[in-house]
């Protein structure tokens, strides 16, 4: 279930390090994966998204990768920006594909960059 | 396109009083709407979801309850706020049947209950 109870871990990097913020998703049935920044004060917006038939996928800046043997999501960010700053959130769809599940979030990682 | 409109942005409410914050989605028919709140430092709690008009799924026991009177517009409300009932929340929506299984988020409404 959800982690709502439990404070943010917190990741600092150097501005123009890339970052790698981790999630361990719980359902092995799960074929949809987004990834998620909130800046303070604001909702989640959409970063990237990706299916389980993919093991990485590109964006500007981001990459997500997937790892279904271990039910593990990660997101790069290359050459972190301060603007990078925020709450990073991964989340799953265990019933992609027609049935009406919910998206199940993670807990959250809070990412500091560092001038 | 798609956008989806929630209101107020800030609220300052006495324990007791009634809430109410309202969600709309426009460019899109038969969404999925949901609510979730956020306590500062936190994740995302579900609070209600629904799929329909009239439809209401509530995931948390609790002092608020939700209501879609139309299709594009879901309502949380309180009849008595308590102080726990702080933080912010979030409207949500998405379109399963329109393939889009991402949830796309409102601004969020931050309610401190004094």
């Amino acid at each position: 279930g959800e982690s709502v109870g439990l404070h943010l871990p917190t990741l600092s990097v150097q501005e123009g390090d890339n970052s790698i913020i981790n999630c361990a998703y719980s359902n092995s049935a799960s074929d949809y994966f987004i990834w998620y920044k909130q800046e303070s004060g604001k909702g989640p917006q959409f970063i990237i998204d990706i299916r389980s038939n993919m093991d990485k996928r590109q964006g500007q800046r981001v990459t997500v990768l997937l790892n279904k043997t271990v039910k593990h999501l990660s997101l790069q960010i290359a050459a972190t920006q301060p603007g990078d700053s925020a709450v990073y959130f991964c989340a799953e769809n265990p019933f992609y594909g027609g049935s009406q599940g919910n998206l199940i979030f993670g807990k959250g990682t809070k990412l500091s960059v560092k001038p | 396109s798609q956008t989806i409109h929630q209101w107020p942005a800030t609220l300052v409410q006495p324990v007791g009083s009634p809430l109410s914050l309202e969600c709309t989605v426009e460019g899109t028919s038969n969404p999925n709407l949901y609510w979730y709140r956020q306590a500062a430092g936190r994740g995302l709690q579900l609070l209600f979801y629904s799929v329909g008009i009239g439809q209401i799924s509530s995931e948390v026991p609790q002092n608020l309850s939700a209501s879609r009177p139309q299709d594009r517009q879901f309502i949380l409300s309180s009849k008595k706020l308590l102080l726990s009932d702080s933080g912010f929340y979030l409207c949500a929506w998405s379109s399963p049947g329109q393939g889009i299984y991402g949830y796309t988020f409102g601004s969020g409404t931050r309610l401190t209950v004094v």
